[in-house]
C-alpha cells in the first residue's frame, strides 16, 4: 500500500496565481484532513471531509477549498495565492475518529 | 479558547531518559496524541491517550491526567534517530486535534 500520497512535493507560485494540491489515499479511509504547519507553529486544520461529498471548514479555511468527489481523492485549491499562504501543507487520513491519523509527505508551497 | 503548551526545545545524553511534558485546554477531550516528526518528514504516530494513567510501547510511554490537563511522554535508552520534534495533540469535542508547536528534541553522543 502507498498510503497517502501528496503532489507536488515543492512549489513556487507567484502572488495572484492559482493551483491545486494533491492528495491521494489508498486504504479506503472514509476521514481525510488538510493541515498546514508554519516554522515553529503547531498544525493547523484547513479543511476535513468525512466521506465523499461531505466537506467542512477548519480552524483556517480562508484562500483554500476542497472538494471530495471520491472516497480516494481530496484535492485542495488555492485561488489567489498570497505570500501568507506560504507553508508546508500536510493531507492526513484516518478510518474514524479518533483513530490515528496518517500522514502523507507533505508539499512545500513558497508565494513569492 | 484552546491551547497546547510544551517546551521549544530539550537537549538529552545518548543512553538517557527524557521527559516531554504537555498541557492542554480544549474545548471538550476525545484524548491526546503524541506523534513523532523528524525534520522534513511527516508527524507519525507514537500514542494515544484516553483514560488516566501511563501506556508503555517499547522504550516510549505516555502519560495522561485529565483533571490536570497534563500528559508526559518518555523516551528510554535514547538513541540518536530519536532526534526529531515530538507533537502533542488534544482532540476536543469535535473531534479536531488541537496541536502544539512541537518540542524538538536534541541527543547528544
Amino acid at each position: 500500500n502507498a498510503g497517502v500520497t501528496q503532489t507536488p512535493k515543492f512549489r513556487i507560485l507567484k502572488i495572484g496565481q492559482s493551483m491545486t494540491l494533491q492528495c491521494t489515499q489508498d486504504m479506503n479511509h472514509n476521514y481525510m484532513y488538510w493541515y498546514r504547519q508554519d516554522p515553529g507553529m503547531g498544525l493547523k486544520l484547513i479543511y476535513y471531509s468525512v466521506g465523499a461529498g461531505i466537506t467542512d471548514k477548519g480552524e483556517v479555511p480562508n484562500g483554500y477549498n476542497v472538494s471530495r468527489s471520491t472516497t480516494e481523492d481530496f484535492p485542495l485549491r488555492l485561488e489567489l495565492a498570497a505570500p501568507s499562504q506560504t507553508s508546508v501543507y500536510f493531507c492526513a487520513s484516518t478510518t474514524m475518529e479518533p483513530e490515528t491519523q496518517y500522514f502523507g509527505p507533505g508539499t512545500r508551497l513558497l508565494v513569492l | 479558547g484552546q491551547n497546547i503548551d510544551q517546551p521549544t526545545e530539550m537537549t538529552a545524553t545518548e543512553g538517557a531518559i527524557v521527559q516531554i511534558n504537555c498541557t492542554y485546554q480544549t474545548s471538550g477531550f476525545n484524548g491526546l496524541f503524541w506523534y513523532q516528526q523528524h525534520a522534513g518528514e511527516a508527524p507519525t504516530f507514537l500514542s494515544y491517550n484516553v483514560l488516566d494513567g501511563l501506556e508503555e510501547k517499547g522504550r516510549f510511554s505516555s502519560f495522561l491526567s485529565r483533571s490536570k490537563g497534563y500528559s508526559y511522554l518518555l523516551l528510554k535508552e535514547l538513541q540518536m534517530k530519536d532526534s526529531a520534534s515530538y507533537l502533542c495533540a488534544s482532540m476536543d469535542s469535535n473531534y479536531q486535534l488541537i496541536w502544539g508547536a512541537g518540542t524538538k528534541l536534541i541527543i547528544k553522543p
